[in-house]
C-alpha cells in the first residue's frame, strides 16, 4: 500500500532562514505528489502539484523518484509560512483518492 | 465565496448517538471525501464518492457509512458514536479531470466531540 512519511513533526526555524519541509513516499507506480498547507484558523487549502512544477508563495517541491522524496522548500521564510503542511500522494489510475502524511507544524520565529 | 459547506462547525453527541455530518459543494464536482484530522496521525480517508449513489470505502470506514443521493452533497453518517469518533471531520470535493485532479477544495471541518 502506499504511503508518505513526514518525518517532523515541528520545525522552528527564524525568519529569514531556509525552509526544506521533507516529504518521502512509497509506490512503486508514477506517483502525482501534493503539498497542502492549513494557516491558523483556516481551511486546509493546496498549495502545489509537482505536475505544475510551480512556485507558490515561494515554495517550490521537486519530485526525485530515485529518493522517492517531495521535500517542500522556500529560501527565506517569513513570519507567515507557520502553519500545518501536509504532504500527499495520488496514485496514477487510484481515482483521484489522496494520501495524506502527518503533517509538519512550521513555526517561523522573529 | 464558499465552495465546500459543512453544516455544523462544533457538535457535542452523546456515545451510542446516530450523529449525521452534512456537506454541500457548489462547483459540480463528481468527486467527495471525507476525512479525519487527528494530531500525529494527519488525514485518513473514511469514505469517497465519484457519483451519485456511489461510494467506496477509505482506510478507516469501520463504524461509518455514507449516503450521496445528489451530485451537490455528500453525508457521513456514525451509526452508533463512540468516544473514539471524537475528532475533526474534513470533507473535500475535487474534479476527476486533469489539471484539476488531485486539487481537493476543503470544507471548514467539523468538530465532533462524543461523551
Amino acid at each position: 500500500a502506499q504511503r508518505v512519511t513526514q518525518p517532523e513533526k515541528l520545525l522552528s526555524v527564524f525568519k529569514g532562514a531556509p525552509v526544506e519541509l521533507k516529504c518521502n513516499y512509497s509506490y512503486s507506480g508514477s506517483p502525482e505528489l501534493f503539498w497542502y498547507v492549513q494557516y491558523s484558523r483556516q481551511r486546509l487549502q493546496l498549495l502545489l502539484r509537482h505536475i505544475s512544477r510551480e512556485s507558490i508563495k515561494g515554495f517550490t517541491a521537486d519530485l526525485n523518484k530515485g529518493e522517492t522524496s517531495f521535500h517542500l522548500k522556500k529560501p527565506f521564510a517569513q513570519e507567515e509560512d507557520s502553519a500545518m503542511y501536509y504532504c500527499a500522494l495520488s496514485l496514477t489510475g487510484g481515482g483521484n483518492k489522496l494520501t495524506f502524511g502527518t503533517g509538519t507544524q512550521l513555526k517561523v520565529e522573529l | 465565496d464558499v465552495k465546500v459547506t459543512q453544516s455544523s462547525r462544533y457538535l457535542v453527541k452523546r456515545t451510542g448517538e446516530k450523529v449525521f455530518l452534512e456537506c454541500v459543494q457548489d462547483m459540480d464536482h463528481e468527486n467527495m471525501f471525507w476525512y479525519r484530522q487527528d494530531p500525529g496521525l494527519g488525514l485518513r480517508l473514511i469514505y469517497f464518492s465519484y457519483d451519485v449513489k456511489m461510494k467506496e470505502k477509505g482506510d478507516i470506514p469501520e463504524g461509518y457509512s455514507v449516503s450521496r443521493e445528489k451530485k451537490e452533497r455528500f453525508s457521513l453518517i456514525l451509526e452508533s458514536a463512540s468516544t473514539n469518533q471524537t475528532s475533526m471531520y474534513l470533507c473535500a470535493s475535487s474534479s476527476p479531470i486533469r489539471p484539476a485532479r488531485g486539487g481537493y477544495t476543503f470544507g471548514s471541518g467539523t468538530r465532533l466531540t462524543v461523551v
